[in-house]
């Protein structure tokens, strides 16, 4: 079975500490996608980053990181020198070959990030 | 930019009401997708359409149905509206076969049912 687990519920730090956001995901097939999607209060998700699995280098994006590895199953998203407009629902997603065609992932159930000046 | 539009923001219907929600994709997306979202329960599937008038059962479609008669429109019908149906309702979409896609979200339907 798919599954993906984001066990913080909810973080809250003060602007300019770093924040990780964990992710681990469960699946038996060898090619998947990692997803990661930001929701701010206005309440529209956004894309943030795709990771397929034969691909485990992290990446950078200004303040934010993606560290993805394999042997843990884990695909964890840093906020360097947090701000306040990080504030947001964040939600790891996993998309597998049977699902690929309809596009279904299916989804953690977020991660509820407070930044306070 | 891609563009998923949803009919309202806000809604507040009475229990046994029909309820409409209506969204709709500027890109030629063959995939729409039907969320609900609630504190601590994360994004469940309701219904996905992969192709027009082809639909099929997410994980929690008891209560609802769809309709997908333009490749554009995604609905989604309450037929019967109670309220443990009050809730955040998200539609998505994404390109076809071909590879991994990211979903993408249109703003929300926050549904109250009273």
């Amino acid at each position: 079975a798919q599954k993906v687990t984001q066990a913080q519920t909810e973080i809250s730090v003060v602007e300019k500490e770093d924040v990780t956001l964990d992710c681990v995901y469960e699946t038996r097939d060898t090619t998947y996608y990692l997803f990661w999607y930001k929701q701010p209060p206005s309440g529209e998700l956004v894309f943030l980053i795709r990771r397929n699995s034969f691909d485990e280098q992290n990446e950078i994006s200004g303040r934010y990181s993606w560290n993805f590895q394999k042997s843990t199953s884990s695909f964890n998203f840093t906020i360097t020198a947090s701000q306040v407009v990080d504030s947001a629902v964040y939600f790891c997603a996993l998309l597998w070959p049977e699902s690929t065609n309809a596009g279904k992932s299916t989804f953690g159930d977020g991660t509820t990030l407070t930044v306070k000046p | 930019d891609v563009k998923v539009t949803q009919s309202s923001r806000y809604l507040v219907k009475r229990t046994g009401e029909k309820v409409f929600l209506e969204c709709v994709q500027d890109m030629d997306h063959e995939n729409m997708f039907w969320y609900r979202q609630d504190p601590g329960l994360g994004l469940r599937l309701i219904y996905f359409s992969y192709d027009v008038k082809m639909k099929e059962k997410g994980d929690i479609p008891e209560g609802y149905s769809v309709s997908r008669e333009k490749k554009e429109r995604f609905s989604l019908i309450l037929e019967s509206a109670s309220t443990n149906q009050t809730s955040m309702y998200l539609c998505a979409s994404t390109p076809g076969s071909g590879g991994a896609h990211e979903q993408y979200f249109g703003p929300g339907t926050r549904l109250t049912v009273t």
